[in-house]
């Protein structure tokens, strides 16, 4: 059974400093790892993504981290602005490319 | 903007009932990939096709069948409905197929059941 797991369903975060929103998964083999930001109403936005073969990967203020040996990976954000309060899902990417999602953690960015 | 069009926004309908979901991908995608977002399974993958062929399945109920058309349009349709498949179900596209591909979302259909 491959699964994601996000374990804090919420997490307030002052403007200007750092989010971080974390993952866990089990059974990695090649894979690669997504991360989405939903509003409400609206559908899933592709943010970034890691393969498994990778430890970091950064694009703009986002940067993701993955930590194999833990079975871990980390969505950095910096600096947090309003705007990036929504849901956010990590996600697996396997085989044919279907994904498997976490649960989502819902970010609010306070001004 | 995400280019993947879903039809309609939103459904009502009663339980034993049939409903068609429409979807169009990104212009020159050829995956399309279903999603069911309840509030107690979360958002769950149920159906693939890649260029009319059908891919892979998730945890899709057998009251429920899609199909990819030449155009590469796709449609899901879900039969004999119940209470517990009112959910919001999304349409994605990627352009080939393989872990790593970006897969882009619609809006969504918002589904109902009374």
């Amino acid at each position: 059974d491959q699964q994601v797991k996000q374990n804090s369903p919420s997490l307030s975060v002052q403007e200007g400093r750092i989010s971080i929103l974390n993952c866990d998964y089990t059974n990695s083999m090649f894979d690669y790892f997504l991360w989405y930001k939903k509003y409400p109403a609206e559908g899933p936005t592709f943010l970034i993504s890691i393969s498994s073969i990778k430890d970091k990967n950064e694009d703009g203020r986002f940067t993701v981290f993955l930590n194999k040996s833990a079975k871990h990976l980390s969505l950095h954000i910096v600096p947090s602005q309003p705007g990036d309060s929504a849901v956010y899902f990590c996600a697996r990417s396997v085989e044919d490319g279907q994904l498997t999602f976490g649960s989502g953690t819902q970010l609010t960015v306070l001004p | 903007d995400s280019g993947v069009t879903q039809t309609p926004k939103h459904l009502i309908t009663a339980t034993g009932q049939r409903v068609t979901l429409r979807c169009s991908p990104r212009s020159g995608d050829l995956s399309v990939y279903w999603y069911q977002q309840s509030l107690d399974q979360g958002l769950q993958f149920l159906i693939q096709y890649y260029n009319g062929e059908e891919r892979a399945k998730g945890n899709i109920l057998e009251r429920f069948s899609a199909q990819q058309f030449p155009d590469l349009h796709s449609e899901l349709n879900l039969s004999s409905l119940e209470l517990g498949d009112s959910a919001l179900y999304f349409c994605a596209s990627s352009a080939f197929l393989g872990p790593g591909d970006t897969q882009y979302f619609g809006p969504g259909t918002r589904l109902t059941v009374l």
